[in-house]
């Protein structure tokens, strides 16, 4: 099935550092999910984005829907421990009956304290 | 408001078994989609209902089924087990008026 690409695959930053990820796709979604999944468990939906060229934020988290509805960001200031998981993007064609997800790869992020 | 679960949590079983996950998903979300993780494949959709109507399939084989009760629960069924479908299966709910899908724990299945 389709993937997004997303980028970069991980990341080893220092505490206090900001973090960025991104994912592009060949097609237009709808909708721009970014989740966060911690080892063993589902992932926990961080931010969604619902308009082309939306900035949305989420505490430390700022995440943005691309004006060509084909890419999207997610920013992280000031990281900290916690922050460490995968990140993954999801895209959604909403409308009709169609919800279904795609997900990019996930970028691991480790912060060094 | 609870979230999604999912039982079981893990599960062991072996080549040519069938077996048979549940999920719960949040009170008044009548839409439930499944997900296969791996390593390798990354997240993959499998399929979700809908009022206990499939409404979309992803490519997997007819071996992976599901059904959805009027209580909103799904289960999902994937019979002769092949190595291969060893993964953490996730199920996701969402409300009919919004897109944003909540996931569950997962269910860990390894197939020996």
């Amino acid at each position: 099935g389709q993937q997004l690409n997303q980028s970069p695959q991980s990341m080893f930053i220092q505490e206090g550092e900001d973090v960025s990820m991104n994912c592009t796709s060949s097609s237009i979604f709808n909708t721009w999910l970014w989740y966060k999944q911690d080892p063993g468990e589902g992932p926990v939906l961080l931010i969604a984005l619902y308009k082309a060229g939306e900035l949305t934020s989420n505490g430390r988290l700022t995440a943005q829907f691309g004006i060509t509805r084909k890419d999207s960001f997610l920013n992280i200031s000031a990281s900290i421990p916690s922050d460490v998981g995968i990140y993954f993007c999801a895209g959604q064609r909403s409308g009709g009956s169609n919800y279904k997800l795609t997900f990019g790869k996930g970028t691991l992020l480790t912060v060094n304290p | 408001k609870a979230g999604v679960t999912q039982t079981p949590r893990y599960l062991i079983k072996t080549r040519g078994q069938q077996v048979t996950l549940s999920c719960s998903p949040i009170s008044g979300h009548r839409s439930v989609s499944w997900y296969q993780q791996t390593p390798g494949q990354g997240l993959q959709f499998l399929f979700e209902y809908f009022s206990e109507t499939q409404r979309n399939k992803g490519n997997f084989p007819g071996r992976f089924s599901g059904r959805q009760f009027s209580n909103s629960r799904s289960e999902m069924n994937v019979s002769t087990l092949e190595l291969g479908d060893s993964a953490l299966y996730l199920c996701a709910s969402s409300s009919s008026s919004y897109n944003e899908q909540f996931f569950g724990p997962g269910t860990r299945l390894t197939v020996l």
